[in-house]
């Protein structure tokens, strides 16, 4: 079983709409976990960090669900520059810098 | 600044044949990754380095090496090429234990045919 799960899309989203994907992880001990973007055959560039108190970038919003071992995203007034692939990752505290990655969720926001 | 550099950008061996893949970051970071990204798989771990003269087994090493250079550099090593390393390689470093944030390469686009 891998350590971060995701529904690999693609989510089709027509733009200015909201989409919301989840992922789960499998490793109680992770303390850490961040939404990378990554476009198509790009690297990966981190979007953001998720917070227990979960947080907000701009259209943007991760919430971290500890007790039932999952992450979120909303993405609200959807732009066609958002059309990409959102890989989850969660960091194990006893793993500083090993981040496990699930292999993503596409999003494909069309006009 | 160049952040991560990787070469080279694309690459076709033959099975056995050998090849070394570079990867160079100017932002003085500490840690640097080697990554492996297949489809429906996401990205794993091929070797990691925490410091300049450390290297570590990551979730998948089988059938590579590294070698941290100096702290900019950290190569990675295909002995003798498979089917099965065929697979977009990133390269990757983190700096200050406070940030989280790993900054990759563009990629190495590998086929082996």
């Amino acid at each position: 079983r891998k350590e971060v799960e995701q529904d690999p899309g693609p989510f089709n989203v027509p733009e200015g709409a909201t989409v919301a994907f989840n992922c789960t992880y499998s490793n109680s001990a992770s303390q850490s976990f961040f939404w990378y973007r990554q476009d198509c055959r790009k690297e990966p560039k981190l979007l953001m960090s998720v917070y227990s108190s979960g947080n907000e970038d701009g259209r943007f919003t991760a919430q971290l669900n500890r007790a039932s071992q999952y992450i979120s995203l909303l993405i609200r007034d959807s732009k066609l520059s958002d059309s990409a692939t959102y890989l989850c990752v969660a960091m194990p505290g006893d793993s500083w810098g090993k981040l496990q990655f699930g292999a993503g969720t596409q999003v494909v926001v069309t006009p | 600044n160049a952040g991560v550099t990787q070469t080279p950008k694309f690459q076709v061996l033959k099975t056995g044949q050998s090849m070394t893949l570079q990867c160079a970051q100017d932002m003085n970071h500490n840690s640097m990754y080697w990554y492996r990204q297949d489809p429906g798989m996401g990205l794993r771990l091929i070797y990691y380095s925490a410091s300049e003269g450390t290297t570590d087994k990551g979730e998948v090493p089988n059938g590579y090496n590294v070698s941290r250079l100096n702290k900019r550099e950290f190569s990675l090593r295909l002995e003798s090429a498979a089917p099965s390393q065929t697979s977009v390689y990133f390269c990757a470093s983190l700096g200050q234990r406070s940030s989280y944030e790993q900054y990759f390469g563009p990629g190495t686009r590998l086929t082996v045919t």
